[in-house]
């Protein structure tokens, strides 16, 4: 089945830096590639979700990579706000009616 | 907007008991899913159910048991419950179908004394 790595685990950047986080998956039969924010104490909220006949996608700071030949993509976040710190979550699905599978996450801490 | 209602945002239970988490989504979404979510864990799949009546175990089915009546109704079941199970439980549902994105409840915060 599919496995998604996401690295790293922690990120601290300085507010109006940019932020990057990346994953990996196995399966290359996955199609859609969506990233989860979740506040303190929240639920995850979808941000951005890029599909796999799409290289890129941006959404005002928010931007996301797909690359399909090495079976990765990423998140940046640009101009960092201290409301960005959170959990980020990538996840992958494959073809067919699959659950995501999700990384482990990624706690990222914007310092004023 | 989708909503996703999990009935209890804080519950506490003893070892052993039988313990029901409800989630409930205004969707019409076919897909139900149950997850846990510990520190350093991420967002572990429990089961999943595609329509009602119908479920797949997920990565860490043991210890768990869940039910699908109707379709907009998912529920958890602890069937006797133990302290390694304490922990956020998160609902989510999701429309049928690839390149669709899943959407979360608040969670249950459960603790198993």
């Amino acid at each position: 089945g599919e496995n998604v790595e996401q690295h790293p685990s922690t990120l601290s950047v300085q507010e109006g830096d940019s932020a990057v986080i990346k994953c990996t998956y196995s399966d290359s039969a996955s199609n859609y590639f969506p990233w989860y924010k979740q506040e303190l104490g929240k639920r995850p909220q979808l941000i951005i979700d890029i599909r796999s006949n799409v290289g890129e996608k941006k959404d005002q700071r928010i931007a996301v990579t797909l690359n399909k030949t090495a079976k990765h993509f990423s998140l940046h976040i640009t101009e960092t706000q201290p409301e960005d710190s959170a959990v980020y979550f990538c996840a992958a699905k494959g073809t067919g009616n699959t659950p995501l599978v999700f990384g482990k996450g990624t706690r990222l801490s914007v310092i004023a | 907007d989708v909503k996703v209602t999990q009935s209890s945002r804080y519950l506490v239970k003893r070892t052993g008991e039988k313990v029901f988490l409800e989630c409930v989504q205004d969707m019409d979404h076919e897909n139900m899913f149950w997850y846990r979510q510990d520190p350093g864990l991420g967002l572990r799949l429990i089961y999943f159910s595609y329509d009602v009546k119908m479920k797949e175990k997920g990565d860490i089915p043991e210890g768990y048991s869940v039910s699908r009546e109707k379709k907009e109704r998912f529920s958890l079941i602890l069937e006797s419950a133990s302290t390694n199970q304490t922990s956020m439980y998160l609902c989510a549902s999701s429309p049928w179908g690839g390149s669709q994105p899943q959407h979360f409840g608040d969670g249950t915060r459960l603790s198993i004394l």
